[in-house]
């Protein structure tokens, strides 16, 4: 079956460390997303990638990094620079031909800090 | 900043009753407009979707109402179903002229059924 897949679904980070969260997608799709969920808030958007090597800051982008070396991967790296990492973080991808295409989401990692 | 809202952060309903989940926004430039459904430790799961042309689209069991004169959005869920509990966010995709920026997500209404 076509979909995103992120992992792991619970990760632990001590002070002062990088960890790095893996997204992957096989539905053809060229744009990707990252976005940051907390406790009863709506979703905020880290970084969006629309096509390989290329990516965009989001409105949240201070202590995060990403890259785009491959269509279907997109992962998010939370350094030691982000001072409140603990949050249910969201991958996402569309089709970017055309402006009206949902976003499709994979179902997250829990990042908690030690 | 421009954002997009939701009136209620809890609604609770009778099992067989019909919901509505109401939203509001307020970027006028917005073209397309998305509801989804989270379920507890889950993604959000895509509902429905809406271009600012329509006032009104159905899908199975559930509609959404977009009222472009008062910038508000809903969703209605017929003959609601102990499976239908979840956080549901309406999100707004503003007209950029092309391209893939993200979404804008209210903060959801946790909807609630009661047997």
């Amino acid at each position: 079956d076509g979909g995103i897949t992120q992992s792991p679904k619970y990760l632990f980070r001590k002070e002062g460390q990088n960890v790095t969260l893996s997204c992957e997608q096989n539905l053809n799709h060229d744009a990707m997303y990252w976005y940051r969920q907390d406790p009863g808030q709506g979703l905020r958007l880290i970084y969006y990638s629309q096509i390989v090597n290329d990516f965009q800051k989001g409105d949240i982008a201070e202590g995060y990094s990403v890259s785009r070396e491959k269509k279907e991967s997109f992962p998010l790296t939370v350094t030691s620079a982000q001072k409140n990492p603990t949050a249910f973080y969201l991958c996402a991808s569309s089709i970017v031909q055309g402006l009206d295409q949902p976003q499709h989401f994979g179902d997250g990692t829990r990042l908690s800090i030690l | 900043g421009e954002s997009v809202g939701l009136h209620l952060p809890t609604l609770s309903v009778q099992e067989g009753d019909n919901s509505i989940i109401n939203c509001a926004y307020s970027n006028s430039a917005s073209d397309y407009f998305i509801w989804y459904k989270q379920e507890s430790g889950k993604g959000p799961q895509f509902i429905i979707d809406i271009r600012s042309n329509m006032d009104k689209r159905q899908g199975q069991r559930v509609t959404v109402l977009l009222n472009k004169t008062v910038k508000h959005l809903s969703l209605q869920i017929a003959a609601t179903q102990p499976g239908d509990s979840a956080v549901y966010f309406c999100a707004e995709v503003p007209y950029s002229g092309g391209g893939a920026d993200g979404l804008t997500f209210g903060k959801g209404t946790h909807l609630i059924i009661q047997p």
